[in-house]
């Protein structure tokens, strides 16, 4: 999972295997929650975002879970590609029409196959 | 994402220099922001501008300032550079009346070196 460390978290999963990929935020009042994958030497790239008033949501191939009680935020992702190994690290929109996102470390996702 | 272009991407520069990185895109958001990218930290907030007229400071805007001069355009400028500038720069655009008003895409960046 995400850590305020110089090091980022590392992942490493068999191809074919589920990965869980964790996030811990800090804001209370944030609202809207979002996931990006960073390929090496790419932009981060929007993979699912989720609301403050749903607990799951689905896409292909993942899934994001909110517990807010303890400010938490995962991504599970099926049957893990090759093509899914990368940087991955959640956001945080504190509420409203709040511009700013705060960006977590990232966790870095390898995919051996 | 193709719809946000960044220039140069790569440059490598020495101390002292003044250096321009340019991000355009097509998005026709109207919302763009500049964020540098430190290996084993997140992304940081340079600058942000909610339209053309509009200007705002980041939580590191010291040492860099911005021009916005068009709604698909937004430039960022490091007067003059120094070594712990060199990272990477990333661009960012946002749709406050699309469907996701909060996601922010981003382009493909542009690493800097500072000699």
């Amino acid at each position: 999972g995400e850590s305020v460390g110089l090091h980022l978290p590392t992942l490493s999963v068999q191809e074919g295997d589920n990965s869980i990929i964790n996030c811990a935020y800090s804001n209370s009042a944030s609202d809207y929650f979002i996931w990006y994958k960073q390929e090496s030497g790419k932009g981060p790239q929007f993979i699912i975002d989720i609301r403050s008033n749903m607990d799951k949501r689905q896409g292909q191939r993942v899934t994001v879970l909110l517990n807010k009680t303890v400010k938490h935020l995962s991504l599970q992702i099926a049957a893990t590609q090759p093509g899914d190994s990368a940087v991955y690290f959640c956001a945080e929109n504190s509420g409203g029409s709040n511009y700013k996102l705060t960006f977590g470390k990232g966790t870095l996702l390898t995919v051996n196959p | 994402d193709a719809d946000v272009t960044q220039t140069p991407r790569n440059r490598i520069t020495k101390t002292g220099k003044r250096i321009m990185l340019e991000c355009s895109q097509t998005k026709g958001h109207d919302r763009m922001y500049w964020y540098r990218q430190d290996p084993g930290l997140g992304l940081r907030l340079i600058y942000y501008s909610f339209d053309v007229k509009d200007i705002n400071k980041g939580e590191i805007s010291d040492g860099y300032s911005v021009s916005r001069q068009a709604q698909a355009k937004f430039s960022l400028s490091l007067e003059s550079a120094i070594p712990n500038q060199t990272a990477l720069y990333f661009c960012a655009t946002s749709d406050p009346g699309g469907a996701q008003p909060d996601t922010q895409y981003f382009g493909p960046g542009t690493r800097l070196t500072v000699l």
